[in-house]
Parts: C-alpha cells; sequence; structure tokens
C-alpha cells in the first residue's frame, strides 16, 4: 500500500521557536495532502488542505500565519509551527490522497509528537 | 455540519468475544466511510472503506457495514486478541469535499 512518513516523530522546543514537521509520499505523487491535529484522547481535527504548487486551504479557526504550509512538491508538504507555545503541543498527522479531486482515498502518517515547554 | 459519534467510548472484553462497535453520523450524504485502527502514540491504520454504495466490508475477522439512510456503521470484530487492543476510529467523506470527519473514537481493550 501507499506509504506517508513524517519527520521528526516527536520534537520538544522552547515556547517562542518554530518548528517545522514534514510529510512525504514515499511510493505515489501526492497531489492533495492534509494536516490534522489531535489532542489527548481526543479525535483528529483537520487544520489545512493542500494542493501541491498553491496555498493551503484552512479550516475556521486555524491560523494561517501560525501554521505555516507548504506543498511545493508532489512528494512532500511541511507544517511550520511558528513562535510555539505550549498549548500548541499536540499530535500532527498528515495525509495524502493522489486524486486531483481529493476524494481518493488518504493514507495517513505516522505523526509527530511536538511538546512546547 | 456532519458529526460523528461512536459509541461506547471504550470497551474492555475477554479474549475470543465477537464484538461490534458503532458509529452513526448527521448527513447522510456521504462518498465513503473508512474505519482505522490507531495504536498509542501511533498514526492511523486504515482497516476498511466503505463506499456508499456498498452495505458492507469485510477484511479477515473484520467486517464492517454501512447503512447509509440511517446514519450507522458498524465494526465487528470476530474472535477478538489482545493485539486488537487499540482506538478504533470512523471517518466520514461528504460527496462533494475531499474532507474526512472523525468520529470521537472507542477505545477498545482485549484482555487475556
Amino acid at each position: 500500500g501507499a506509504v506517508v512518513s513524517q519527520h521528526p516523530s516527536w520534537v520538544i522546543c522552547k515556547s517562542g521557536t518554530s518548528v517545522k514537521i514534514e510529510c512525504r509520499s514515499l511510493d505515489f505523487q501526492a497531489t492533495t495532502m492534509f494536516w490534522y491535529r489531535q489532542f489527548p484522547k481526543q479525535s483528529l481535527m483537520l487544520m489545512a488542505t493542500s494542493n501541491e504548487g498553491s496555498k493551503a486551504t484552512y479550516e475556521q479557526g486555524v491560523e494561517k500565519d501560525k501554521f505555516l504550509i507548504n506543498h511545493a512538491s508532489l512528494t512532500l508538504s511541511t507544517l511550520t509551527v511558528t513562535s510555539a507555545h505550549p498549548e500548541d503541543s499536540s499530535f500532527y498527522i498528515c495525509s495524502a490522497s493522489e486524486g486531483t479531486g481529493g476524494l481518493d482515498e488518504q493514507f495517513f502518517g505516522p505523526g509527530t509528537r511536538l511538546t512546547v515547554l | 455540519k456532519q458529526e460523528v459519534t461512536q459509541i461506547p467510548a471504550a470497551l474492555s472484553v475477554p479474549e475470543g468475544e465477537n464484538l461490534v462497535l458503532n458509529c452513526s453520523f448527521t448527513d447522510s450524504a456521504i462518498y465513503n466511510l473508512q474505519w482505522f485502527r490507531q495504536d498509542p502514540g501511533k498514526g492511523l491504520t486504515s482497516l476498511l472503506l466503505i463506499q456508499s454504495s456498498q452495505r458492507e466490508q469485510t477484511s479477515g475477522r473484520l467486517n464492517a457495514s454501512l447503512d447509509k439512510s440511517s446514519g450507522r456503521s458498524t465494526l465487528y470484530i470476530a474472535a477478538s486478541q489482545p493485539g486488537d487492543s487499540a482506538t478504533y476510529l470512523c471517518a466520514v467523506r461528504p460527496g462533494t469535499a475531499s474532507k474526512l470527519t472523525f468520529g470521537t473514537g472507542t477505545r477498545l481493550q482485549v484482555t487475556l
């Protein structure tokens, strides 16, 4: 099956610093990538949808200037948490699909645990 | 706005039991429904995907059914094993968009 990787798998940073998380599709071209966050014992909440070469579409309530998403190639999307604060500590999961219409199956990465001190 | 609910929130069963996890959704205009498994601190593993035109899908000891008109799906796990212990999430995709809406999850523990 299709494989999606994330790097790093976990990161600890100081408050005020920026953190970049990478999401890669290893064996397919990801036209569309999605970023989710998950708080402990809660479900996944979609943060944004990105299509290769265009600006990401953010969900209501998600600050686009705080969570910068870049989808510069068909195999790589990055999420940068700028000026991170403790409340940004969460589990971030990306997913990727091949289809241009976004209705193809999404394949999920293993997640990145962010802890902001 | 689509809302997805899973009942029960947590479940503990002895090894060998058959069990059913429930998922309900408020808007029946869906494109498909998917069941995932999530181990603690890990990402999602897709278990079964049911298209809106299908009634059920099977994979090994897992069987998922879909009743779109009533807004319900069930995941049946036969002969449960300790290795089945995980959180199970269902997610629905609307007919016109790419977004998945996830349910609240059921934490399953299978005891020896």
